[in-house]
This record gives structure tokens, sequence and C-alpha cells, in this order.
């Protein structure tokens, strides 16, 4: 059974372009959690769809949004991009409920130059 | 204050050794604790599930345990190996979804 698959999996860009950035979740799951790790920092939280509805949000700037499709794939764009916006961008996935083990995807290296 | 503190954040071993990873986290009203093994740039790879009304849970050379009442998780990792050389991260899943700690970059020296 494949595992949670974000694409692409390296993406460069201009200061000031947007990103898409793409997650696939296990089959049957439906909840999508996307994370931003910059060099060296630790899991900075970003947003949490669940069966379609976005559930949290952290604090990120609005030019961070993203979606959910009845599939349960999701998008991440990222607008007017940053250098401090250049990063390893994460996605995991659980299955329905709270109590469900999270699994993650190998990440979308974001370089913004 | 963080919500998930990981202690310590560097550790450097000889090879063999057994050692614990401590994880704690302010409020207790948690549904489930997961450890995670990060290699450099991957993604991370969930190692152990510890639902909230449980105490341990074990998976080879690893074993977790749980005290929700007090805060704290621990991962023992037995007769350690250079393969073991990761950052391992603990994340406490809560009603607003899951929570990281900043991690325990582990070495595991031949």
């Amino acid at each position: 059974e494949a595992g949670v698959t974000q694409s692409p999996t390296h993406l460069i860009k201009t200061r000031g372009q947007q990103a898409t950035l793409r997650c696939s979740p296990i089959s049957g799951h439906t909840s999508v959690y996307w994370y931003q790790q910059a060099l060296g920092l630790g899991l900075q939280f970003l947003l949490w769809y669940d069966e379609g509805e976005e559930r949290n949000r952290g604090n990120f700037p609005p030019r961070f949004s993203g979606r959910q499709f009845p599939n349960y794939s999701s998008e991440l764009n990222v607008n007017a991009l940053e250098l401090e916006d250049s990063a390893l961008y994460l996605c995991a996935s659980s299955s329905r409920g709270l109590v469900t083990e999270a699994f993650f995807g190998q990440g979308t290296r974001l370089t913004v130059v | 204050k963080q919500e998930v503190t990981q202690i310590p954040a560097a550790l450097s071993v000889p090879e063999g050794e057994n050692l614990v990873l401590n994880c704690s986290f302010t409020d207790s009203a948690i549904y489930n604790l997961q450890w995670f093994r990060q290699d450099p740039g991957k993604g991370l790879t969930s190692l152990l599930l510890i639902q909230s009304s449980q105490r341990e849970q074990t998976s080879g050379r690893l074993n977790a345990s749980l005290d929700k009442s007090s805060g704290r998780s621990t991962l023992y990792i037995a007769a350690s190996q250079p393969g073991d050389s990761a950052t391992y991260l603990c994340a406490v899943r809560r009603e607003r979804g899951l929570t990281f700690g900043e991690g325990t970059q582990l070495t595991v020296n031949p």
C-alpha cells in the first residue's frame, strides 16, 4: 500500500512568485496536516484539514493557504514568496478520529531565491 | 512556554549503550502521543504510538512510556547502534491537532 506522497520533491521559485505543493494521503485517510520545517529548526504547524474542512491553522500569514479535495488529497499554496519561506514542507495523514496514528510523506524542499 | 519540550536537545553515545529520551508536555488533555524518527532532510518515520489510556508501547529495541498526569513520556532505546543516529521527535495529539517538540538529535558512535 502506498504511503503519503508529496509532489514535487524539490521546487525552486523566485521571490514574489507563488508555489503549489501537493499531498496525497494514505488510502482511507481523511485528515491531512501540513508543517513547515526550516533548516535546523523544528516542525511548525501550518494547516489541518479533515474531511474537506479546515480544522485548525497555525500562526502563519494569510498568504499560506490550502484546501482539501473530495478525494482527501490536499494542496498547500504559498503566495508572494519570501526568502524565509525556504524550508522542507511536510505533509502527514491519518484516518478518521483523534486517536489514530499519523504518517508522513518525504516532504517538498522549497527554495526561494 | 513551549507546549512540548524534549530534553536533551542533542545526545552522543557510544555504540551499545542504552539511552533514554525525554518528552514533556503542558496540558494533559491529550488523545495520544507519538514518537517519530527523522533522518536529515527526510520525512518523519513513525516509531511508536501510545494512546492516552496506555502506559507503554514496545517495538523491538524501543520502549515508550507515558505518564499523562505528569505530562511526561520517555523513549528508551536498548543496545544503541550507529543506524539509530537521527533526530527523534515526540508529538501530542489534541483536539486542535498534532503538536511537536523540537526533537533530540542522537548520534551513536561506532
